[in-house]
């Protein structure tokens, strides 16, 4: 089975600054991964996904995340923050022969200070 | 096309009666997903229906918890003899299974709250 880990549940940054949330995952298979955003009010959304093509993935709004072997890590990142990154952020890990069978972490509540 | 839909999207409720939420995927989704959102904390998987399989009913916290899928569409989530601790955003996703990459489409969630 798989799953993910969030570490730290809330983390605050000003805005400019650089948004770092934590990831990693457990999986006896090589993984597929996964970054959802829920905004306030709303509901989740795909902010970018790994599935064994580049290690580095682009999504949207300026985030990435870096797929780590050897670190079972997969990071979200985003050079500069702003006001409106304001959010909830799920990582969530699946197998590729059981890829209907999603885990999700804890979450990482974002905030943004002016 | 339309999205995952769900409804009600708000729910009160007294301690102790049933409840039932319901979900309309997308269609030609075949897996069919049920999580609990409570406040402050993440989303917990409580079930997931894939085609005509059995479905995974691992993440159901008790008995009170049931969920149907019919005709592989929609599906129903019900809770009897409801709870204060019941109380929590109840959200429904839908995937793809055919050359799907796990990625999973949600619905707005119902909130519901156990008076």
């Amino acid at each position: 089975a798989q799953s993910v880990t969030q570490l730290g549940s809330h983390v605050s940054v000003s805005e400019g600054a650089l948004v770092l949330l934590r990831c990693n995952y457990s999986s006896s298979v090589p993984p597929y991964l996964f970054w959802y955003v829920q905004y306030p009010n709303q509901g989740l959304q795909l902010l970018l996904k790994y599935t064994s093509a580049a290690t580095l993935v682009k999504g949207i709004n300026g985030f990435e995340a870096e797929f780590k072997k050897s670190e079972t890590s997969f990071h979200l990142t985003k050079p500069s923050a702003h006001m409106s990154d304001a959010a909830e952020y799920f990582c969530a890990v699946t197998a590729p022969y059981n890829n209907n069978d999603m885990r999700f972490g804890a979450g990482t509540r974002l905030t943004v200070k002016p | 096309g339309a999205g995952v839909s769900q409804s009600p999207s708000n729910k009160v409720t007294e301690k102790g009666k049933d409840v039932e939420l319901r979900c309309d995927p997308i269609s030609g989704h075949t897996a069919l997903y049920w999580y609990r959102q409570s406040l402050g904390q993440g989303l917990e998987f409580l079930i997931y229906f894939q085609g005509n399989s059995a479905p995974d009913k691992s993440g159901l916290p008790s008995d009170r918890f049931s969920a149907e899928r019919t005709g592989g569409s929609v599906s129903t989530l019900t809770i009897q003899r409801t709870q204060q601790e019941d109380s929590a955003v109840y959200l429904c996703a839908s995937s793809q299974l055919a050359g799907g990459l796990g990625e999973q489409f949600f619905g707005p969630g119902t909130r519901l709250t156990v008076l």
